[in-house]
């Protein structure tokens, strides 16, 4: 168990609609990075939030936002989805704000499996 | 960003053989970090490296990083069926991540 929490764990739902995936890092952890994985692919970083405000920035798709609370926990917001969101979506928590030069270690949640029909 | 290759996507291995998993960069990595995913799991953080040459043992796996810090590779000697799983490897800045290898274990 790596102490990052995320719900729901499955989630299906039809194309178009709006969904809300959930992260709350481990305690103690000021930054929550959001992936994608899909089939055969490798993790697909998003975005990055640092105690509330937004570090990093990967490929996230306009239709995806994504905020950080003041109790550190984490929403990912996907909406007009379509068939090729189906993903399976980890959340991952550091310490730190992250960087080339620093240690960051990254403790991954046990991902929400997305399903658009 | 930066770009981290890893090879070979798939391997298969009799269980008790080496397994070795090569990442490549095309820039300077400041570092590199594994990570093992197991069937049905997430990711798990196995080590960082951030000196050029740098090689650090765990166990019966062993990651070189290398002097040009171009590359890196993990290597698992004797490889047992708990070993079977994803091995990525992650640029320096934590966020890019290799698209995997995939060790598969015959006994």
């Amino acid at each position: 168990d790596s102490g990052v929490t995320q719900t729901p764990k499955h989630l299906i739902t039809a194309t178009g609609q709006r969904v809300t995936l959930r992260c709350s890092p481990r305690s103690g952890d000021l930054s929550v990075y959001w992936y994608q994985q899909s089939l055969d692919q490798g993790l697909q970083f998003l975005i990055q939030y640092y105690n509330g405000e937004e570090r990093a920035k990967g490929n996230i798709l306009e239709r995806f936002s994504a905020q950080q609370f003041p109790d550190l926990h984490s929403e990912l917001n996907l909406s007009s989805l379509e068939l090729g969101d189906s993903a399976l979506y980890f959340c991952a928590s550091s310490v730190g704000s992250g960087g080339p030069l620093s240690y960051n270690e990254q403790f991954f949640g046990p991902g929400t499996r997305l399903t658009v029909l | 960003g930066q770009q981290v290759m890893q090879i070979p996507q798939y391997q298969h291995v009799q269980e008790g053989e080496d397994f070795t998993t090569y990442c490549n960069s095309s820039t300077t990595l400041s570092n590199i970090q594994w990570y093992k995913q197991r069937p049905g799991g997430h990711p798990v953080f196995l080590i960082q490296l951030v000196k050029s040459g740098e090689v650090k043992k765990q166990k019966r796996l062993t990651f070189q990083f290398g002097e040009a810090k171009k590359n890196s590779s993990l290597h698992i000697t004797a490889t047992q069926t708990t070993d079977v799983g994803t091995y990525f490897c992650a640029s320096a800045d934590g966020l890019t991540f290799g698209k995997g290898t995939h060790l598969i274990i015959q006994p």
